[in-house]
């Protein structure tokens, strides 16, 4: 079964510094990999996905995120955060064999303070 | 081009209740699949419809059901509710359920059960 670990439950951060929201995800075979963002009261917000490729990927707003197989990870980042960018994350995974299901983490909150 | 349109937003209803939640997907978009949000198990995948067909369906007990029309909107209902069933229900598209294109989330409806 697939599962992802959203290690911690609130990232804080300076307006302007340097962010990341971590995520490690377990699946069998290859997997497609999504971070979302939820602000209140809303729906998720797609941000980026890994399907295959480059490590690397480049999405929404100044986000991005690096993928690393042996490490199972798909770590969220951006190098200067904004105030405006306080929500809650999540990472996201889906196997080949799954269809449309998503599995999801438990989220992380994301607190940039001016 | 619109986004998903879930309705009703909010709704209240009382023990042993039955609801009905509907779900518009983006334009041309065929797959479309249901989460249920709430503080204590976060995010959790409920089911998901591909062309009037259930493909995938997650652990709840079968009061959950669903429906998907040939014009691709669907419907979610839950009968004899309970209180635990007080949650954010979301309801996603996306272009063919293949598993590799990001799905799109509507702003949800609040359930509230008294």
């Amino acid at each position: 079964a697939q599962s992802v670990a959203q290690p911690e439950d609130q990232v804080n951060v300076a307006e302007g510094n340097p962010l990341t929201v971590k995520c490690t995800y377990s699946v069998s075979g290859n997997p497609y990999l999504f971070w979302y963002v939820q602000y209140p009261n809303r729906g998720l917000q797609f941000l980026l996905k890994y399907i295959t490729g480059d490590n690397l990927v480049k999405g929404s707003y100044g986000f991005e995120a690096e993928f690393n197989k042996s490490q199972t990870s798909f770590h969220l980042k951006k190098p200067s955060a904004l105030v405006s960018d306080s929500a809650l994350y999540f990472c996201a995974v889906r196997d080949k064999s799954s269809g449309d299901k998503l599995t999801f983490g438990t989220g992380t909150r994301l607190a940039v303070r001016p | 081009k619109a986004g998903v349109t879930q309705t009703p937003r909010y709704l209240i209803k009382t023990r042993g209740q039955q609801v009905t939640l509907s779900c518009s997907p983006i334009s041309g978009h065929r797959s479309v699949s249901w989460y249920q949000q709430t503080p204590g198990q976060g995010l959790q995948f409920l089911f998901e419809y591909f062309s009037e067909t259930q493909r995938n369906k997650g652990n709840f007990p079968g009061r959950f059901s669903g429906r998907q029309f040939s014009n691709s909107r669907s419907e979610m209902n839950v009968s004899t509710l309970e209180l635990g069933d007080s949650a954010l229900y979301l309801c996603a598209s996306s272009l063919a359920g293949e598993g590799n294109q990001p799905q799109h989330f509507g702003d949800g409806t609040r359930l509230s059960i008294l």
